[in-house]
């Protein structure tokens, strides 16, 4: 889920599918992950985090997989709805850092 | 809970003037609030974090007598763009943390759209 310039990844959904948005983070001593919802126009929204001592954590149609290994982060949205049509951004907490380092983002479009 | 309010939502005014922002946490005490600038199509760019009571530390390019940033208490953080120009022009957001913003979720407002004419 990763982009270079002006042009955002755009997963595109059908409602009903299970989406998997991917972000691959640049630090390997973050020990902090979260994922954000931003609709047009509005603030993002948090979804859900994941702190580096797990590798999977559930909530309400969302999962997140963290792969330290690959400094690998997803989030998985099961059974896709038209709400769910947004950018998505993944960020992730370099413990010197004191801030958050957010990914590009990916525009996801949820088709009926 | 964790509910952060900006405003305005929208401002349009004429170039020179300076235009106010206001960043509230509701219902919790921030003891750092973030301010961001965010472009179409691209992702948050974090222009200085700031900690109740003390001065805001910019990052690296943002002129810090541009955008004036105050955090004069626990629940309110304030950022005045200076004499604002149309390369102002942005989507401007807020988010507050309650402890220093590490290994907690930063909650955002809804942002201040800012058009200079």
């Amino acid at each position: 889920g990763e982009s270079v310039g002006l042009h955002l990844p755009t997963l595109s959904v059908q409602e009903g599918d299970n989406s998997i948005i991917n972000c691959a983070y640049s630090n390997s001593a973050s020990d902090y992950f979260i994922w954000y919802k931003q609709e047009s126009g509005k603030g993002p929204q948090f979804i859900i985090d994941i702190r580096s001592n797990m590798d999977k954590r559930q909530g309400q149609r969302v999962t997140v997989l963290l792969n330290k290994t690959v400094k690998h982060l997803s989030l998985q949205i099961a059974a896709t709805q038209p709400g769910d049509s947004a950018v998505y951004f993944c960020a992730e907490n370099p413990p010197s850092w004191g801030k958050l380092q957010f990914g590009a983002g990916t525009q996801v479009v949820v088709t009926p | 809970g964790a509910v952060v309010s900006q405003h305005p939502s929208r401002v349009i005014c004429k170039s020179g003037t300076s235009v106010k922002i206001e960043c509230r946490s509701l219902d919790f005490q921030a003891t750092t609030m973030f301010w961001y600038r965010q472009f179409p199509k691209q992702s948050l760019m974090l222009m200085a974090t700031s900690n109740e009571g003390s001065k805001a530390t910019y990052e690296q390019g943002v002129e810090k007598d541009k955008f004036l940033i105050n955090h004069a208490s626990l629940t309110l953080s304030t950022l005045t763009v200076t004499s604002a120009h149309p390369e102002d022009s942005s989507f401007y957001i807020c988010s507050a943390a309650t402890g220093g913003g590490s290994n907690q979720p930063q909650h955002f407002g809804d942002g201040t759209r800012l058009s200079i004419l």
